[in-house]
């Protein structure tokens, strides 16, 4: 079964400073990756995705992610956090099971919070 | 905003009751997901519709049930509420049932029950 580790549950950076949230998946085919943004009292809002490709993905909010097959990791980053980026970011994996049928596993999410 | 649609905003109600929560999807999208977010359990997937049919099932209980009917708004319905059923309940919508899609989330149902 498709799992999705990350391994920081709270980081603190301050403003203006760059930013590494790392995520490790366990899949058995070719990985749909994704990391979605949850600010507080709000629903899940895509940040980026990879499908295939330039392993080097863009995204909104001036976030990128790398897909490293090798070390099963789908890292997020952004070189300088604004104080509006405080919230929990997950990462998931998209898998599917049949024909038409479909689901995300997220990991447990990683909590930012910006000093100002 | 996702156009995901989801009603009630919050819900509160007592052990033993049953409720339904509603998810208007985005327009034309044929699928429709529902997740449990706990603090214990995190985001978990509970079950898929695509285009009126159940299509994947995942963590979800017997005492709940879910139906996505002809104009393609889903209901999730959660009966013999106990107290850790509270949790935030998320509807999310897709074009399509493929893996390599992207999926729009609402901003949930958050039910409490006391």
């Amino acid at each position: 079964a498709q799992s999705v580790t990350q391994p920081d549950i709270h980081i603190t950076v301050s403003e203006g400073a760059s930013l590494e949230l790392r995520c490790n998946y366990s899949y058995g085919a070719t990985p749909y990756l994704f990391w979605y943004v949850q600010s507080p009292g709000q629903g899940l809002q895509l940040l980026l995705k990879y499908f295939s490709g330039d392993t080097l993905v863009q995204g909104i909010k001036g976030f990128e992610a790398e897909f490293k097959r090798s070390q099963s990791s789908f890292n997020l980053r952004k070189p300088s956090v604004h104080w509006s980026d405080a919230a929990e970011y997950f990462c998931a994996v998209g898998d599917s099971s049949g024909a038409g049928s479909y689901q995300l596993t997220f990991g447990k999410g990683t909590k930012l919070s910006v000093i100002p | 905003d996702s156009g995901v649609t989801q009603t009630p905003k919050h819900l509160i109600t007592a052990t033993g009751q049953r409720v339904t929560l509603r998810c208007s999807p985005r327009s034309g999208d044929l699928s429709v997901y529902w997740y449990q977010q706990s603090l214990d359990q995190g985001l978990q997937f509970l079950i898929q519709y695509y285009n009126g049919e159940e299509r994947a099932k995942g963590n979800i209980l017997e005492r709940f049930s879910a139906q996505q009917f002809p104009d393609l708004h889903s209901e999730l319905n959660l009966s013999s509420l106990e107290l850790g059923d509270s949790a935030l309940y998320f509807c999310a919508s897709s074009a399509s049932g493929r893996a390599n899609t992207e999926a729009f989330f609402g901003q949930g149902t958050r039910l409490t029950v006391v």
